[in-house]
């Protein structure tokens, strides 16, 4: 079972300002990996797929990197709207298609 | 497009329960569904899969082995609808339940509501 662990568990960025998040695999996963963002109360929105490509819908301003076990979500110039908890997923070798834990995204 | 999941539910430990999961405004039999598990305070956890698929045959399904014997994923292709099933219900399966596609891409890219579950005695 591939295990996906993500860093840091919370990131504190203030608005106008770059946030980089990481996840990582336990094995290479090629690029099969989405990132996901949850609000509070909310449902989950897909944001990239295939590691780098946006979803419909989602701004320029996040931008998905990596291949095999490293894997980046970049959010630049962060909006108020972009704090929120977001998941990597991986869709590699299944099942279970499991998610990291999350890293909590805070205005700083 | 849409997912339009059922309402939520209360009820007691032990209890059965079957909640649902209707696709609209695309080919439902083409595209996998998933439930997702997300527990008050937690992360999402991945459950299960299922592919209702367009022939008689019947609808293949998967489970994280976290879940597999806990629940039951199903589909009834006439209405367009998955469901996830316990038949024994925990206080532990308190939660919100989410249904989602699975794109061509192999990513979620189309989510229902959720549903919230709350097991208490």
């Amino acid at each position: 079972e591939i295990v996906l662990t993500q860093s840091p568990a919370t990131l504190s960025v203030s608005l106008g300002e770059r946030a980089t998040l990481s996840c990582r695999a336990s094995q290479g996963i090629g690029t099969s990996l989405a990132w996901i963002q949850q609000k509070p109360g909310q449902t989950p929105r897909l944001l990239i797929y295939g590691a780098s490509t946006r979803a419909t819908g989602i701004p320029a301003r996040f931008s998905g990197g990596g291949s095999g076990t490293e894997f980046t979500l970049t959010i630049s110039n962060l909006q108020s709207e972009d704090f929120a908890v977001y998941y990597c997923q991986h869709s590699h070798n299944w099942p279970p298609y499991s998610f990291g834990p999350g890293t909590r995204l805070e205005i700083k | 497009e849409q997912l339009v999941q059922s309402g939520g539910e209360i009820r007691k430990p032990g209890e059965s329960l079957k909640i649902s999961c209707e696709g609209s405004g695309y080919n439902f039999m083409t595209f996998w569904i998933t439930w997702v598990r997300h527990m008050p305070g937690r992360g999402l956890e991945w459950m299960g899969i299922i592919y209702p698929g367009d022939s008689d045959v019947d609808s293949d399904v998967r489970y994280s082995p976290a879940f597999q014997g806990q629940v039951t994923i199903s589909v009834d292709k006439s209405i367009r609808t998955a469901y996830l099933h316990w038949s024994s219900l925990k206080s532990s399966d308190s939660a919100m339940y989410y249904c989602a596609r699975f794109s061509p891409a192999y990513a979620m890219d189309l989510w229902g509501q959720g549903t919230p579950v709350i097991v208490s005695s």
